[in-house]
């Protein structure tokens, strides 16, 4: 069964530091990786995604995420983070049933950017 | 487009009424997604259609929860009788073909006293 493993709840940074977010993931087949994030009271909205080509995906407002196959990873980087970064990600993989697709969402990281 | 629109945004009832909440997907979009997020939980698939057809009802906590999708543009996810626990924020989502985005309505925040 295809799962997904965020490893850290929290995570506080300073503004302008690195950040990454780790995401681990199990699936005997191919599948397609996504990063969600998710303001304050407001519905999930896709970061990024890697579907196939290149293992480097990067989001419009700086974000990049790797997808290494032997390591069965795709941790979320940002080199230089803002407070308007502060929200909670989410790492998913697409599972295909019956013909059908859903996503396996991990538990969440609360990303928090102090001053 | 407008988006997944969700109603209500917020709801509060007693525990033993039904409730009914409504999500309106992107038109041509033909798969329907509902989950459940709370603090404990996290965010928890409960069901969803292809094409209309619920493919995967595993998520769905108790017989008390139901869901329907009459048509393309229109699901709704019924509880009867509510509990207390069944406090969350109900996320509808849809999306178009396998790897594409899944998109996101605001929710509908139920409270049950």
């Amino acid at each position: 069964a295809q799962s997904v493993t965020q490893l850290d709840s929290q995570v506080p940074v300073f503004e302008e530091a690195p950040v990454e977010l780790r995401c681990n993931y199990s699936s005997s087949v191919s599948v397609y990786l996504f990063w969600y994030v998710q303001y304050p009271n407001q519905g999930l909205q896709l970061l990024l995604k890697y579907l196939s080509g290149s293992t480097l995906v990067e989001s419009i407002n700086g974000f990049e995420a790797e997808f290494n196959k032997s390591q069965t990873s795709f941790h979320l980087r940002k080199p230089s983070v803002h407070i308007s970064d502060t929200a909670e990600y989410f790492c998913a993989v697409s599972l295909t049933q019956g013909g059908s697709e859903k996503l396996v969402f991990g538990k969440g990281t609360k990303l928090t950017v102090n001053p | 487009d407008a988006g997944v629109i969700q109603s209500p945004r917020h709801e509060v009832t007693e525990m033993g009424q039904e409730v009914t909440l409504r999500c309106k997907p992107i038109s041509g979009h033909n798969s329907l997604f509902w989950y459940r997020q709370t603090m404990m939980r996290g965010l928890e698939l409960l069901i969803y259609f292809n094409n209309n057809v619920p493919i995967d009802d595993s998520g769905m906590p108790e017989d008390r929860f139901s869901a329907k999708m009459p048509n393309a543009s229109f699901s709704t996810l019924k509880i009867q009788p509510s509990e207390p626990r069944d406090s969350a924020v109900y996320f509808c989502a849809s999306c178009g073909w396998r790897g594409d985005t899944q998109y996101f309505g605001p929710g509908t925040r139920l409270t049950v006293l």
